[in-house]
């Protein structure tokens, strides 16, 4: 089945304790992206990358940082985690960029204490 | 920077009515506005799209309107059905000559809802 994957799907943790957000997509995307969601603010573009190797800054890149080292994976950093980093995060993928149907992950609710 | 404005933040409509959601988008290079739905609890998905080189696009009840001139696009819905309560959400993209480039902004949101 055609799917992301985004582990964990839920986590409480503490200021200042690195974590890592896993996004693993099997459709042989070249593009993969990560949104965070927040009440009344929608989707903000945190990082994407067009391909392998290859990664850029979306709306709010402050405090994260992603690696693409294969193209099926694109893990989320937080390595200092702080209190407004509290939210949902989606990875999503597509063919080739944003001009194709992006295929989101079931997201991960993180709370930052 | 980009900015896409979503309007209303909520909708409430009866069931078999019609439904209309209106964006405005600030950067002018803007050639692609997706629409996606993302009801409670789950992933958003897309609906529909449409690109800067076409008017209004249809499917199904579903049909999506586009005014370059003025910078606005709309999502419109007709006979609405219990079905059709979720948030839907509105973005532009920026496509280059090789077909595309990789930042989305989204509006923030309109919770619909569709009373029986």
């Amino acid at each position: 089945e055609a799917q992301v994957t985004q582990n964990p799907r839920y986590l409480i943790t503490v200021t200042g304790k690195k974590l890592t957000v896993t996004c693993s997509q099997n459709m042989n995307h070249e593009y993969m992206s990560w949104y965070r969601q927040d009440p009344g603010l929608g989707l903000r573009q945190i990082y994407y990358s067009m391909n392998v190797e290859v990664t850029d800054k979306g709306d709010v890149p402050e405090g994260y940082k992603v690696s693409r080292k294969e193209k099926r994976n694109f893990p989320l950093i937080l390595e200092s985690p702080s209190p407004n980093q509290t939210s949902l995060y989606f990875c999503a993928s597509s063919l080739s960029g944003v001009a194709q149907p992006q295929h989101f992950g079931d997201g991960t609710r993180l709370s930052i204490l | 920077g980009e900015n896409v404005e979503q309007h209303p933040s909520t909708l409430s409509v009866q069931e078999g009515d019609s439904a209309v959601i209106k964006c405005t988008y600030s950067d002018s290079a803007s050639n692609y506005f997706p629409w996606y739905k993302q009801e409670l609890g789950k992933r958003p998905q897309l609906i529909i799209d449409i690109r800067s080189n076409v008017g209004e696009k249809k499917d199904q009840r579903i049909a999506v309107t586009l005014n370059k001139t003025a910078k606005h696009f709309s999502l419109h819905i007709t006979e609405t059905q219990p079905e059709d309560s979720a948030v839907y959400f509105c973005a532009s993209g920026h496509l280059n000559y090789g077909g595309s480039q990789g930042n989305l902004i989204f509006g923030k949101g309109t919770k619909l809802s569709v009373k029986p």
